[in-house]
């Protein structure tokens, strides 16, 4: 069966660090990937999202970027974070387009 | 633009009434309509979904309605109860690979 793991679950980093969360699916292949952002009480917001291996689309300006080194493997990474970075980022994985997202389990990240 | 919105942000209702929630999306394009539940500190599951060349979908207490015409598609829960209480999102796909969500409605069930 397939998996979807996210890490790690939470994080508290200071402004101006780095950023790097790690997605990766296990159990199919070339599948589509994406990662949201949910703020607090807010929706989910599209960051990126990828239908193959070095193939990102970017869905909000900022200074946010994502990576997919590897068929399963969906990396979202910051240089310098900011206060606003601060929120729920959810991975999710789906067969093929037009069909049910499977989400990760969630990072919780707090920029103090 | 590609947008989803969805109404009501809150919705409270009695144990064993009926809710309904509504969306519209933007583009005429979309094809695929998932809705998903989000319990307290837990992730986003899919409840159930409609194409575009079906008008209703049922499954037990919850059915979707898609109206292409108009671009709106709602979901409705009947015979509530607390354990449907959650955030609940709808999502359009556009351009068919990006899935986008509406802003969430907190259902709360009142026993």
């Amino acid at each position: 069966s397939q998996t979807i793991h996210q890490w790690p679950a939470t994080l508290v980093q200071p402004v101006g660090s780095p950023l790097s969360l790690e997605c990766t699916v296990e159990g199919t292949s070339n599948p589509n990937l994406y990662w949201y952002r949910q703020a607090a009480g807010r929706g989910l917001q599209l960051l990126f999202y990828s239908v193959g291996i070095g193939q990102i689309s970017s869905e909000v300006p900022q200074n946010l970027s994502a990576s997919r080194p590897q068929d399963r493997q969906f990396i979202l990474s910051s240089k310098k974070l900011l206060l606003s970075d601060s929120g729920f980022y959810l991975c999710a994985w789906s067969v093929q387009s037009e069909t049910e997202a499977f989400f990760g389990q969630g990072t919780r990240l707090t920029v103090v | 633009g590609e947008n989803v919105e969805q109404h009501p942000s809150t919705l409270s209702v009695q144990e064993g009434d009926s809710a309904v929630i509504k969306c519209t999306y933007s583009d005429s394009a979309s094809n695929y309509f998932p809705w998903y539940k989000q319990e307290l500190g837990k992730r986003p599951q899919l409840i159930i979904d409609i194409r575009s060349n079906v008008g209703e979908k049922k499954d037990q207490r919850i059915a979707v309605t898609l109206n292409k015409t108009a671009k709106h598609f709602s979901l409705h829960i009947t015979e509530t109860q607390p354990e449907d209480s959650a955030v609940y999102f709808c999502a359009a796909s556009f351009n068919t690979d990006k899935l986008i969500f509406g802003t969430g409605t907190r259902l709360q069930v009142f026993p």
